[in-house]
């Protein structure tokens, strides 16, 4: 079946440390894969995607993402987390489906506790 | 941020009354989806829609129905709310079908 796995529910850091968000997808294909991040209340940001290329993307907030096609994997990282960063991450891989619409399936979330 | 809005924010309801919950957009993205959150679930897709009167079911599209009659309102119903619908409901809306999706700030039901 298809589907997203983040492994950890809960992960806290001490600030300054190093963090790294695992995900991980079972799809035969070449997926489309997004990381998103939600604060407290508030709706979905998009942090980064990848569509094809360069393996290892950039996106906003200091954040990056590598895709690792051998272990089905996107795991999201970030050298220096910052206490605003304390937030929910949601990995969402788009996998296309016999009746030809491409949906967009989300992990369950990984929630992110910074101690000062 | 995408110019998305939804209303209303916040709403408690009683088992078994109406409730439509309204998505407006001002980015004349062609389409829109609904979703529901709740805990361990991430966000599961209710229904989408890809264009005017265009509209089709997700994977949890029971008890839920939806309209679009302009491009910028994309509607959702709860024909005769239950309380497994409390839950957090998020509009998103895309340009093409595999292009990112950009989300509303999301509104809280509660039903009673």
């Amino acid at each position: 079946a298809q589907s997203v796995t983040q492994p950890d529910i809960h992960i806290t850091v001490s600030e300054g440390a190093s963090l790294e968000l695992r995900c991980n997808y079972s799809y035969g294909a070449t997926p489309y894969l997004f990381w998103y991040v939600q604060s407290p209340g508030q709706g979905l940001q998009l942090l980064l995607k990848y569509f094809s290329g360069d393996t290892l993307v950039q996106g906003i907030k200091g954040f990056e993402a590598e895709f690792k096609r051998s272990q089905s994997s996107f795991n999201l990282r970030k050298p220096s987390v910052h206490w605003s960063d304390a937030a929910e991450y949601f990995c969402a891989v788009v996998m296309g489906f016999s009746g030809g619409y491409n949906k967009l399936i989300f992990g369950a979330g990984t929630r992110l506790a910074v101690h000062p | 941020d995408a110019g998305i809005t939804q209303s209303p924010r916040h709403k408690v309801t009683e088992t078994g009354t109406p409730v439509t919950l309204r998505c407006h957009q001002t980015e004349n993205h062609r389409y829109m989806y609904w979703y529901r959150q709740d805990p361990g679930h991430g966000l599961r897709l209710i229904h989408y829609s890809y264009g005017v009167k265009d509209t089709d079911k997700g994977e949890v599209s029971d008890g839920y129905s939806v309209s679009r009659s302009k491009t910028e309102d994309f509607l959702l119903t709860l024909e005769s709310a239950t309380s497994s619908q409390t839950s957090v409901y998020f509009c998103a809306i895309s340009d093409q079908d595999i292009e990112t999706q950009y989300f509303g700030p999301g509104t809280r039901l509660l039903v009673l």
